[in-house]
């Protein structure tokens, strides 16, 4: 089953700017993972936000986690054509078991 | 570092044959996943290997699917016999130790199309 869902499903930006992805959960946490991918390629992890963590930043990725709204948003700042994948937001509960969610269809137009 | 590999990266088999995918993981990494993607879905762990172990297979449907890992290395997925709802891409991963700690590797996939 779905745990993660993402919105919106699709996105289509002018490169510079930023772009927005959320994700909702049903269940408590271990962490929340976001994961990019390209089309017809495997999955490339970007970030891993701990259920004690509310924000945390990666390059160019800002990540935070509202665990009492059990939701999480994405956020990339000044977009680049290469950013055009799509993007899921995944829950690990316990073990390791990551539970994916839809994805969001990000495109960036140059 | 070498990073995950797969093969076949593509298969076409009729429904009712039998299919087989590999998967080597990186050297190393203790726990393997094997996932499978619907077009337009996100992935869904089949199943967790822990070295040879198996830590989950509640989503692998059992009585077409299956998998080992010999020797904690690499794995197989069997499908047999396949249906048509089996198309899909399917992925596998690899983390140096299982729980919150592990981040997942992926896999360029394997996609499945059953006709």
């Amino acid at each position: 089953s779905q745990q993660g869902e993402e919105d919106p499903q699709a996105l289509s930006i002018q490169e510079g700017e930023n772009a927005t992805m959320n994700c909702s959960y049903k269940t408590s946490i271990n962490n929340l993972q976001w994961y990019r991918q390209n089309s017809g390629r495997g999955l490339v992890h970007l970030i891993l936000i701990r259920s004690n963590e509310r924000e945390k930043h990666s390059g160019r990725l800002r990540v935070t986690l509202d665990t009492s709204k059990k939701s999480s948003s994405l956020l990339i700042t000044a977009s680049r054509a290469a950013d055009t994948a799509s993007y899921f937001c995944a829950t690990d509960a316990r073990s390791g078991k990551l539970i994916f969610g839809q994805g969001t269809t990000l495109q960036v137009k140059p | 570092e070498a990073g995950v590999a797969q093969s076949p990266r593509y298969k076409i088999i009729e429904k009712r044959q039998s299919v087989a995918f590999w998967c080597n993981p990186i050297s190393g990494h203790a726990t393997l996943y094997w996932y499978q993607q619907i077009l337009g879905q996100g992935p869904k762990l089949l199943i967790q290997f822990q070295n040879n172990g198996v830590v989950d297979d509640s989503q692998l449907p059992k009585d077409r699917f299956s998998a080992e890992r010999l020797k904690g290395v690499d794995s197989t997925l069997k499908i047999q016999p396949a249906k048509l709802e089996d198309s899909a891409v399917y992925l596998c991963a690899s983390s140096l130790i299982g729980g919150d700690r592990g981040t997942q590797y992926f896999g360029p996939g394997t996609r499945l199309t059953v006709l």
